[in-house]
Protein backbone atom coordinates (compact mmCIF):
# COMPACT_ATOMS: atom_id res chain seq x y z
CA UNK A 1 0.00 0.00 0.00
CA UNK A 2 1.57 3.32 -0.84
CA UNK A 3 2.06 5.56 1.83
CA UNK A 4 1.12 9.69 2.16
CA UNK A 5 3.16 11.19 -0.48
CA UNK A 6 4.28 14.59 -0.35
CA UNK A 7 6.64 17.12 -2.85
CA UNK A 8 8.94 18.66 -2.90
CA UNK A 9 10.93 17.34 -0.03
CA UNK A 10 12.99 20.57 0.45
CA UNK A 11 12.44 23.79 -0.94
CA UNK A 12 14.66 27.05 -0.04
CA UNK A 13 13.13 30.65 -0.97
CA UNK A 14 13.89 34.33 0.39
CA UNK A 15 11.22 35.53 2.64
CA UNK A 16 8.30 37.56 0.79
CA UNK A 17 8.75 35.10 -1.82
CA UNK A 18 5.81 32.10 -2.37
CA UNK A 19 5.74 28.94 -2.10
CA UNK A 20 3.34 25.66 -2.34
CA UNK A 21 3.75 21.93 -0.68
CA UNK A 22 1.18 19.44 -2.51
CA UNK A 23 0.53 16.00 -0.64
CA UNK A 24 -1.65 12.99 -1.59
CA UNK A 25 -2.47 10.75 0.78
CA UNK A 26 -3.28 6.93 1.50
CA UNK A 27 -5.89 5.73 -1.07
CA UNK A 28 -9.37 6.41 0.81
CA UNK A 29 -8.43 8.64 3.82
CA UNK A 30 -11.08 10.95 4.24
CA UNK A 31 -9.00 12.74 6.63
CA UNK A 32 -6.31 15.08 5.47
CA UNK A 33 -4.03 17.38 8.01
CA UNK A 34 -1.01 19.41 7.67
CA UNK A 35 1.35 19.70 10.31
CA UNK A 36 4.15 22.43 11.02
CA UNK A 37 7.18 21.12 12.80
CA UNK A 38 10.07 23.48 13.65
CA UNK A 39 13.27 22.38 14.63
CA UNK A 40 13.18 21.27 18.15
CA UNK A 41 9.43 21.40 18.62
CA UNK A 42 6.76 18.66 18.08
CA UNK A 43 4.39 18.61 14.97
CA UNK A 44 1.79 21.47 15.67
CA UNK A 45 -1.47 20.82 12.89
CA UNK A 46 -2.22 23.82 10.43
CA UNK A 47 -5.30 22.45 8.82
CA UNK A 48 -7.44 19.63 8.91
CA UNK A 49 -9.87 18.39 6.13
CA UNK A 50 -12.68 15.90 6.16
CA UNK A 51 -13.10 14.76 2.73
CA UNK A 52 -12.91 18.21 1.07
CA UNK A 53 -13.97 20.08 3.79
CA UNK A 54 -12.46 22.41 6.97
CA UNK A 55 -12.28 20.52 10.00
CA UNK A 56 -10.14 23.16 11.83
CA UNK A 57 -7.82 25.92 10.73
CA UNK A 58 -8.00 27.20 14.07
CA UNK A 59 -3.98 27.60 14.52
CA UNK A 60 -3.86 28.76 10.46
CA UNK A 61 -1.95 32.11 9.94
CA UNK A 62 -4.69 32.71 7.25
CA UNK A 63 -3.06 36.41 6.45
CA UNK A 64 -0.18 33.89 4.77
CA UNK A 65 -1.18 30.14 4.42
CA UNK A 66 -3.85 28.86 2.66
CA UNK A 67 -5.02 25.48 1.86
CA UNK A 68 -7.43 23.59 -0.29
CA UNK A 69 -8.47 19.74 -1.41
CA UNK A 70 -10.50 20.80 -3.97
CA UNK A 71 -11.35 16.85 -5.30
CA UNK A 72 -11.22 15.92 -1.31
CA UNK A 73 -8.03 13.40 -2.24
CA UNK A 74 -4.75 15.79 -2.69
CA UNK A 75 -4.59 18.89 -1.03
CA UNK A 76 -2.21 21.89 -1.19
CA UNK A 77 -0.67 24.28 1.05
CA UNK A 78 0.41 27.34 0.08
CA UNK A 79 2.40 29.92 1.74
CA UNK A 80 2.81 33.92 0.61
CA UNK A 81 4.70 35.74 1.54
CA UNK A 82 7.14 33.52 3.93
CA UNK A 83 8.49 35.31 6.59
CA UNK A 84 11.87 33.89 8.53
CA UNK A 85 9.71 31.77 10.72
CA UNK A 86 8.29 30.00 8.51
CA UNK A 87 11.60 28.09 8.12
CA UNK A 88 9.56 24.39 9.39
CA UNK A 89 8.42 20.95 8.11
CA UNK A 90 5.16 21.08 6.45
CA UNK A 91 4.12 17.75 7.59
CA UNK A 92 0.89 15.70 5.84
CA UNK A 93 -0.86 13.15 7.10
CA UNK A 94 -4.21 10.97 6.46
CA UNK A 95 -6.56 8.82 8.29
CA UNK A 96 -9.46 6.84 7.72
CA UNK A 97 -12.19 7.63 10.89
CA UNK A 98 -13.49 4.33 12.51
CA UNK A 99 -16.93 5.10 13.09
CA UNK A 100 -17.88 7.98 15.47
CA UNK A 101 -15.23 7.59 17.74
CA UNK A 102 -12.75 8.90 15.09
CA UNK A 103 -9.73 7.52 16.31
CA UNK A 104 -8.42 6.02 13.19
CA UNK A 105 -4.33 6.08 13.53
CA UNK A 106 -2.76 9.16 11.42
CA UNK A 107 -0.26 8.26 8.69
CA UNK A 108 2.41 10.52 8.11
CA UNK A 109 4.61 11.47 4.77
CA UNK A 110 8.46 12.38 5.05
CA UNK A 111 7.83 16.20 4.95
CA UNK A 112 8.61 18.85 2.84
CA UNK A 113 11.08 21.05 4.89
CA UNK A 114 11.04 24.76 4.10
CA UNK A 115 14.30 26.90 4.75
CA UNK A 116 13.64 30.52 4.34
CA UNK A 117 16.24 32.84 3.99
CA UNK B 1 -6.68 23.79 26.22
CA UNK B 2 -5.14 20.37 26.17
CA UNK B 3 -1.43 20.30 26.89
CA UNK B 4 1.68 17.27 26.39
CA UNK B 5 4.61 17.31 28.44
CA UNK B 6 7.69 15.69 27.38
CA UNK B 7 9.97 16.83 30.35
CA UNK B 8 13.12 15.55 28.59
CA UNK B 9 14.52 17.39 25.84
CA UNK B 10 17.72 14.71 25.14
CA UNK B 11 18.48 11.29 26.84
CA UNK B 12 21.52 9.61 26.13
CA UNK B 13 21.24 5.81 26.70
CA UNK B 14 23.97 2.93 26.22
CA UNK B 15 23.22 -0.11 23.90
CA UNK B 16 21.72 -2.79 25.97
CA UNK B 17 20.50 -0.64 28.32
CA UNK B 18 16.83 0.11 29.50
CA UNK B 19 15.36 3.49 28.30
CA UNK B 20 12.02 5.15 29.35
CA UNK B 21 10.10 8.67 28.19
CA UNK B 22 8.17 10.34 30.03
CA UNK B 23 4.81 11.95 28.84
CA UNK B 24 2.16 14.02 31.14
CA UNK B 25 -0.47 15.72 29.46
CA UNK B 26 -3.27 17.83 31.49
CA UNK B 27 -6.81 17.51 30.40
CA UNK B 28 -9.46 16.22 32.55
CA UNK B 29 -10.88 13.63 30.14
CA UNK B 30 -8.94 10.31 29.59
CA UNK B 31 -7.81 10.74 25.56
CA UNK B 32 -6.59 8.59 23.42
CA UNK B 33 -2.56 8.64 24.25
CA UNK B 34 0.11 7.80 20.97
CA UNK B 35 3.57 7.57 20.75
CA UNK B 36 5.39 8.19 17.54
CA UNK B 37 9.20 7.59 16.62
CA UNK B 38 10.59 9.85 14.04
CA UNK B 39 13.93 9.25 12.62
CA UNK B 40 16.08 11.61 10.84
CA UNK B 41 14.70 12.88 7.67
CA UNK B 42 12.05 10.46 8.01
CA UNK B 43 8.15 11.13 8.58
CA UNK B 44 6.59 9.83 12.22
CA UNK B 45 6.23 6.68 12.45
CA UNK B 46 3.14 4.99 15.27
CA UNK B 47 4.72 3.04 17.74
CA UNK B 48 1.84 2.33 19.71
CA UNK B 49 -1.34 3.64 21.40
CA UNK B 50 -3.84 3.56 24.07
CA UNK B 51 -7.51 3.65 23.64
CA UNK B 52 -9.04 1.64 26.72
CA UNK B 53 -8.60 -1.51 28.48
CA UNK B 54 -5.10 -2.66 29.66
CA UNK B 55 -3.03 0.16 30.56
CA UNK B 56 -0.07 -1.15 29.54
CA UNK B 57 0.23 -1.41 25.96
CA UNK B 58 2.69 -2.96 23.70
CA UNK B 59 4.09 -1.22 20.43
CA UNK B 60 6.29 -2.19 17.51
CA UNK B 61 10.13 -2.84 17.94
CA UNK B 62 9.86 -3.89 21.61
CA UNK B 63 8.52 -0.27 22.94
CA UNK B 64 5.87 -0.86 25.59
CA UNK B 65 4.25 2.13 27.23
CA UNK B 66 1.56 2.17 30.73
CA UNK B 67 -0.96 4.70 30.94
CA UNK B 68 -1.54 5.81 34.42
CA UNK B 69 -4.38 7.98 34.74
CA UNK B 70 -3.37 9.39 38.38
CA UNK B 71 -0.67 10.95 37.16
CA UNK B 72 -1.83 11.52 33.97
CA UNK B 73 1.04 10.23 32.38
CA UNK B 74 1.91 7.51 29.51
CA UNK B 75 5.05 6.89 29.62
CA UNK B 76 7.47 5.10 27.29
CA UNK B 77 9.77 1.98 27.79
CA UNK B 78 12.10 -0.54 26.07
CA UNK B 79 14.23 -3.30 28.26
CA UNK B 80 16.77 -3.26 25.91
CA UNK B 81 18.37 -0.54 23.47
CA UNK B 82 19.40 -0.91 19.78
CA UNK B 83 21.77 1.46 18.20
CA UNK B 84 18.93 1.89 15.44
CA UNK B 85 16.24 3.35 18.39
CA UNK B 86 18.45 6.54 18.62
CA UNK B 87 15.57 9.14 16.92
CA UNK B 88 13.47 11.29 18.53
CA UNK B 89 10.00 10.29 20.31
CA UNK B 90 6.98 12.42 20.66
CA UNK B 91 4.14 11.93 22.36
CA UNK B 92 0.37 12.66 21.62
CA UNK B 93 -2.84 13.06 22.92
CA UNK B 94 -6.17 13.28 21.13
CA UNK B 95 -9.21 13.86 22.81
CA UNK B 96 -12.89 13.36 21.25
CA UNK B 97 -14.56 16.33 23.30
CA UNK B 98 -12.02 18.70 22.13
CA UNK B 99 -12.39 17.70 18.46
CA UNK B 100 -10.29 14.99 17.77
CA UNK B 101 -7.18 16.96 17.47
CA UNK B 102 -3.94 15.35 17.79
CA UNK B 103 -1.51 17.54 19.95
CA UNK B 104 1.93 16.72 20.48
CA UNK B 105 4.77 17.09 23.01
CA UNK B 106 7.94 18.65 22.30
CA UNK B 107 10.02 15.48 21.94
CA UNK B 108 12.75 13.55 23.24
CA UNK B 109 15.34 13.25 21.21
CA UNK B 110 17.16 9.63 22.22
CA UNK B 111 21.15 9.20 21.39
CA UNK B 112 22.80 5.73 21.64
CA UNK B 113 25.83 5.08 22.72
CA UNK B 114 28.08 1.83 21.81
Amino acid sequence: EAGVAQSPRYKIIEKRQSVAFWCNPISGHATLYWYQQILGQGPKLLIQFQNNGVVDDSQLPKDRFSAERLKGVDSTLKIQPAKLEDSAVYLCASSFPRGQANTGELFFGEGSRLTVL
Amino acid sequence: AQSVTQPDIHITVSEGASLELRCNYSYGATPYLFWYVQSPGQGLQLLLKYFSGDTLVQGIKGFEAEFKRSQSSFNLRKPSVHWSDAAEYFCAVRIKAAGNKLTFGGGTRVLVKP
